[in-house]
């Protein structure tokens, strides 16, 4: 079993829709990252948190310590919001990689 | 500034032939970090520096590959006798502060024939 799952791997929806992409963890943390990986291999780094909420434009990401879990939700989703959504967390001196949620938002 | 640069971004070799990667972060971060993605997979964790000092190395990097940031500036990771188990995209990131919110290069995809 992987120490980061993210879920869906895939995710298909409409433009306009309400997104939300899932990180469950196995490992004891200190932070966790959630990053954008457009074609092409580019990574962006949209937020980094280690309790609560953050919120960026139409992005929102949370996260529960006790639960072990984060989301990342994108509202209003638009066909540039088309990526690949990486969590990543930080354990130790060491850095843990979920395999990645496609998304792909049709107009 | 313009971020963090990888070259070459595109390498092709021969199974056994030695390659190099070069990183220049972001000039005021003192934290490096490389990681290696395979087709679609999540990156993993190869090593990072504070500074010149190569603070952790993942098991993941044998003794093929040696990673190097001499000045605490630019960084290089070399990959000796390459097999082609190790074509993958190589990323470079820096930050300002421990795995604080990181800031991504390109990459140099390395194909081994």
């Amino acid at each position: 079993k992987n120490e980061v799952e993210q879920s869906p791997q895939n995710l298909t929806a409409q433009e306009g829709e309400f997104i939300t992409i899932n990180c469950s963890y196995s490992v004891g943390i200190s932070a966790l990252h959630w990053l954008q990986q457009h074609p092409g291999g580019g990574i962006v780094s949209l937020f980094m948190l280690s309790s609560g909420k953050k919120k960026h434009g139409r992005l929102i990401a949370t996260i529960n310590i006790q639960e072990k879990h984060s989301s990342l939700h994108i509202t209003a989703s638009h066909p540039r919001d088309s990526a690949v959504y990486i969590c990543a967390v930080v354990n130790n001196n060491d850095m843990r990689f979920g395999a990645g949620t496609r998304l792909t938002v049709k107009p | 500034d313009t971020g963090v640069s990888q070259n070459p971004r595109h390498k092709i070799t021969k199974r056994g032939q030695n390659v190099t990667f070069r990183c220049d972060p972001i000039s005021e971060h003192n934290r490096l970090y490389w990681y290696r993605q395979t087709l679609g997979q999540g990156p993993e964790f190869l090593t990072y520096f504070q500074n010149e000092a190569q603070l952790e190395k993942s098991r993941l990097l044998s003794d093929r590959f040696s990673a190097e940031r001499p000045k605490g500036s630019f960084s290089t990771l070399e990959i000796q006798r390459t097999e082609q188990g190790d074509s993958a995209m190589y990323l470079c990131a820096s930050s300002s502060i421990g795995f604080g919110e990181l800031f991504f290069g390109e990459g140099s995809r390395l194909t081994v024939l």
